[in-house]
């Protein structure tokens, strides 16, 4: 079945360790997007990425990093310089038309 | 990117239509209007997008006016799974960063 993977879908850490949440598609997608989600609020935009090589960070790029050396994955790191990095982590990709987006179950980080 | 305005709940009754608008009153010439909805936990998905006067797909319509300042998506009948938070994206996809608002939270009670 077509779609993206995220995974871990639950993740814990302790506070100062750098952790990396994979995200895969199998869609054929050029673009790519990581969101941010606390609870009782809206997505945010941490880094999105339209090609391969190339990314732009979004609203929170602070203490998050990506990558993007292949177009089906697209792999963000928090690390230990993200002030408060318990969230929910959302993945999604698009097409180059219309622009829907598609998403991932998303990843859930505890930082104990 | 044009900034959306969206209540921030609605509550209403199975069987009922509900009409969520969102106000996004500097919209530019190439944005779409696209709605999104949200279960807890999981990942938005795709309702329904439009450009300009009307749109409908099985579950959802999508209003908007002439001068596309505000959009209203409209859910006929809507059922106790319609629970659910809403989002109205405003841009000009794909090759430009999608940021969502805060939504609009929809309880369907019996």
């Amino acid at each position: 079945d077509g779609g993206i993977t995220q995974s871990p879908k639950y993740l814990f850490r302790k506070e100062g360790q750098n952790v990396t949440l994979s995200c895969e598609q199998n869609l054929n997608h050029d673009a790519m997007y990581w969101y941010r989600q606390d609870p009782g609020q809206g997505l945010r935009l941490i880094y999105y990425s339209q090609i391969v090589n190339d990314f732009q960070k979004g609203d929170i790029a602070e203490g998050y990093s990506v990558s993007r050396e292949k177009k089906e994955s697209f792999p963000l790191t928090v690390t230990s310089a993200q002030k408060n990095p318990t969230a929910f982590y959302l993945c999604a990709s698009s097409p180059g038309s219309a622009g829907e987006l598609f998403f991932g179950e998303g990843s859930r980080l505890t930082v104990l | 990117l044009a900034k959306t305005t969206q209540p921030i709940s609605m509550d209403s009754y199975e069987g009922q239509e509900v009409n969520i608008t969102c106000s996004h009153n500097n919209i530019a010439t190439n944005d779409y209007i696209t709605w999104y909805q949200q279960f807890p936990s999981q990942g938005p998905r795709f309702i329904i997008q439009g450009y300009k006067t009307k749109v409908t797909n099985e579950v959802a319509s999508l209003f908007i006016p002439a001068d596309r300042k505000s959009s209203t998506l409209s859910l006929p009948r809507v059922s106790l799974s319609d629970t659910a938070v809403y989002y109205c994206l405003v841009g000009d996809v794909p090759w430009r960063a999608l940021t969502f608002g805060s939504g609009t939270r929809l309880q369907v009670q019996p």
